[in-house]
């Protein structure tokens, strides 16, 4: 089954407001990534946090990671109509043969 | 350094058909994952191959197949097409095996009608 769900499915937000996604998973993982997909092209990774990881912070990424709740959440402050993508989170089980599940995403839209 | 490169970028077959899809990593990482990705959903984990050796697999049917050259370079193979093979098919090559950060070729799109 798939591992990571990320909600919400879209979000629309003004340029300059903070955007914030959640994506919950259901097994133990190794580490938890974040990527980012424009217009259906190859993806691009943000962030790994590792499972005895909290928080991390990348430029105007932050991710947070609970594995008491097997949740993560991205943060992308003061947002850009360049961050308008789907973001993707992946969990990674490195004992497993099914290594990486993706969710389904969130459409993230910037509105000028 | 360029980055991961895949071929051809568009692709159409018809229903029983095979494809044959292929991907460069880049110079110096060993690990090659191949993903397939369908309108509006996150990629599906097909193969990952570590040294020229399969290292996961997913729940794809026996159609699929891959495998990894010496250079690091790698294919897949899709038997028996199906309709349902529509999809982006995406690459990844990654440095180490161990924590899975992985670099995304621009993928393959295939339409099979």
């Amino acid at each position: 089954s798939q591992q990571g769900e990320e909600d919400p499915q879209a979000l629309s937000i003004q340029e300059g407001e903070n955007a914030t996604m959640n994506c919950s998973y259901k097994t133990s993982i190794n580490n938890l990534q974040w990527y980012r997909q424009n217009s259906g092209r190859g993806l691009v990774h943000l962030i790994l946090i590792r499972s005895n990881e909290r928080e991390k912070h990348s430029g105007r990424l932050r991710v947070t990671l609970d594995t008491s709740k097997k949740s993560s959440s991205l943060l992308i402050t003061a947002s850009r109509a360049a961050d308008t993508a789907s973001y993707f989170c992946a969990t990674v089980r490195m004992n497993r043969d099914d290594k990486i599940i993706f969710g389904k995403g969130t459409r993230l839209h910037i509105l000028p | 350094d360029a980055g991961v490169t895949q071929s051809p970028t568009h692709l159409i077959k018809t229903r029983g058909q095979q494809v044959t899809l292929r991907c460069s990593p880049i110079s110096g990482h060993k690990s090659v994952s191949w993903y397939q990705q369908v309108l509006g959903q996150g990629p599906q984990f097909i193969f990952q191959y570590y040294e020229k050796e399969e290292r996961g697999r997913g729940n794809f049917p026996d159609r699929f197949s891959a495998r990894q050259f010496p250079n690091y370079s790698s294919e897949l193979n899709v038997n028996a097409l199906l309709l349902g093979d529509s999809a982006l098919y995406l690459c990844a090559s990654s440095l180490v095996l161990s924590e899975g950060t992985q670099y995304f070729g621009p993928g393959t799109r295939l339409l099979v009608l």
